[in-house]
């Protein structure tokens, strides 16, 4: 299985400010025939299911706002929110999905400091 | 747009079997493209995906190892729905359980775009 690893655990940033979060994948998740990173990013929000933010590592997903943003590629990756706001207070997870059994990080708390 | 919902018991004994089922609408579980799929989340697991089944021509199913052995997933093509049944249930099982779709193609995939609400299955008697 592909274990996925994310840091920090959690992370209290001041309104308006920049959260980061990084997620490590035991394997590359680069599918060379299709030039695509198998990676993804969700948000979730308490008694709410996870929502898709961000698919092949870097494409928002429609609707997302253009403060969440992805990159990386292979093993390592990162979720940035350029400003963070009040309703960004959630869990954020990445997923691979290069292969089955799909697997998960163990999620990030982003709070307001 | 896709609309997932799910219904079952809350509440179910050691050693017996959950069962869980995910109403679509929007879209079809005989779609040649996406995939129809039940996760969990515990304190304990995280977000675990535990199988799938989909139709290309025939269905396919895909379960994980840590279930595989008490585990179905079972297409309803008449209600447009599918099903989850996990066996010999103990309170290691306890979670909320998730139906998701993903998009699968020509041998690449999706992240899963559309959910369930979950629903909190409590194992004890």
């Amino acid at each position: 299985d592909i274990v996925m690893t994310q840091s920090p655990d959690s992370l209290a940033v001041s309104l308006g400010e920049r959260a980061t979060i990084n997620c490590k994948s035991s394997q590359s998740v680069f599918h060379s025939s299709h030039n695509k990173n198998f990676l993804g990013w969700f948000q979730q929000k308490p008694g709410q299911p996870p929502k898709l933010l961000i698919y092949w590592a870097s494409t928002r997903e429609s609707g997302v706002p253009d403060r969440f943003s992805g990159s990386g590629s292979g093993t390592d990756f990162t979720l940035t929110i350029s400003s963070l706001q009040a309703e960004d207070v959630a869990v954020y997870y990445c997923q691979q999905y290069y292969t089955t059994p799909f697997t998960f990080g163990p999620g990030t708390k982003v709070d307001i400091k | 747009q896709v609309q997932l919902q799910q219904s079952g018991p809350g509440l179910v004994k050691p050693s017996q079997t959950l069962s869980l089922t995910c109403a679509i609408s929007g879209d079809s579980v005989s779609s040649n493209s996406a995939a129809w799929n039940w996760l969990r989340q515990s304190p304990s697991r995280g977000l675990e995906w535990l199988g799938r089944t989909y139709y290309r021509s025939m269905w396919y199913n895909d379960y994980a190892l840590s279930v595989k052995s008490r585990i179905t997933i079972n297409p309803d093509t008449s209600k447009n729905q599918f099903s989850l049944q996990l066996n010999s249930v103990t309170p290691d099982d306890t979670a909320v359980y998730y139906c998701a779709r993903h998009v699968v193609r020509s041998g690449w995939t999706t992240p899963f775009d559309y959910w369930g609400q979950g629903t909190l299955v409590t194992v004890s008697s």
